[in-house]
């Protein structure tokens, strides 16, 4: 079955440590996301990405970074510069239908599992 | 800045009551809108969403939404909810390239 793997389910990461989380998809799709999701505050977007070898930041880049080498994957590392990041990690991937193009699917988000990090 | 509000953050129901969900985006363009929903233990996945043509859109599981552009809303909508429609309902919109943006998400308990 095709779709999005996020590995892994739990982290526990200490204070000062990067960590990377992985995100893997089997649809073919273009475009991959990294979002943050936390009670009360919705998702939150952190990176995206179009094509291979370009990512373009979110609303709330600051203290991650991501890579995208490969069109099935799209990596998010979470850096000791991000000051609050124990939360839920979801990534996605869409068809890249562009502006407003009635394609069926296109710009529909496919989700992951999610990644839940615990920063102790 | 563009931003997405969901009236509700929690909403009680019992059984066979009607459901009308609040969804209002910020956004003067043509935009594209949606509803996910995220059942417990599941992935967050599609309800149903809106790109043109007729505002009455219908989705899985009986669900509508109706979006009037005067008002700047896109609400969720189901006649007669069941214990199984217990999840947290996400209203989204697209308002250019590829940034869809959320809002603060309306957790439904059915009770049964």
């Amino acid at each position: 079955d095709g779709g999005i793997t996020q590995s892994p389910k739990y982290l526990f990461r200490k204070e000062g440590q990067n960590v990377t989380l992985s995100c893997e998809q089997n649809l073919n799709h273009d475009a991959m996301y990294w979002y943050r999701q936390d009670p009360g505050q919705g998702l939150r977007l952190i990176y995206y990405s179009q094509i291979v070898n370009d990512f373009q930041k979110g609303d709330i880049a600051e203290g991650y970074s991501v890579s995208r080498e490969k069109k099935e994957s799209f990596p998010l590392t979470v850096t000791s510069a991000q000051k609050n990041p124990t939360a839920f990690y979801l990534c996605a991937s869409s068809i890249m239908g562009g502006n407003y193009r009635p394609l069926s699917g296109a710009n529909v988000l496919t989700f992951g599992a999610g990644s839940r990090l615990t920063v102790l | 800045a563009q931003s997405v509000s969901q009236h509700n953050h929690h909403v009680i129901l019992s059984e066979a009551a009607s459901l009308e969900l609040g969804c209002n985006y910020s956004y003067g363009g043509t935009v594209n809108l949606f509803w996910y929903v995220q059942y417990p233990g599941q992935h967050l996945q599609l309800l149903l969403k809106y790109f043109s043509g007729d505002p009455l859109v219908k989705g899985i599981k009986g669900f509508e939404a109706e979006f009037i552009k005067s008002k700047f809303s896109f609400n969720l909508r189901k006649p007669s909810v069941q214990w199984s429609d217990t999840a947290e309902y996400f209203c989204a919109a697209l308002t250019g390239g590829f940034k869809t943006i959320f809002g603060a998400g309306t957790r439904l308990f059915v009770k049964a």
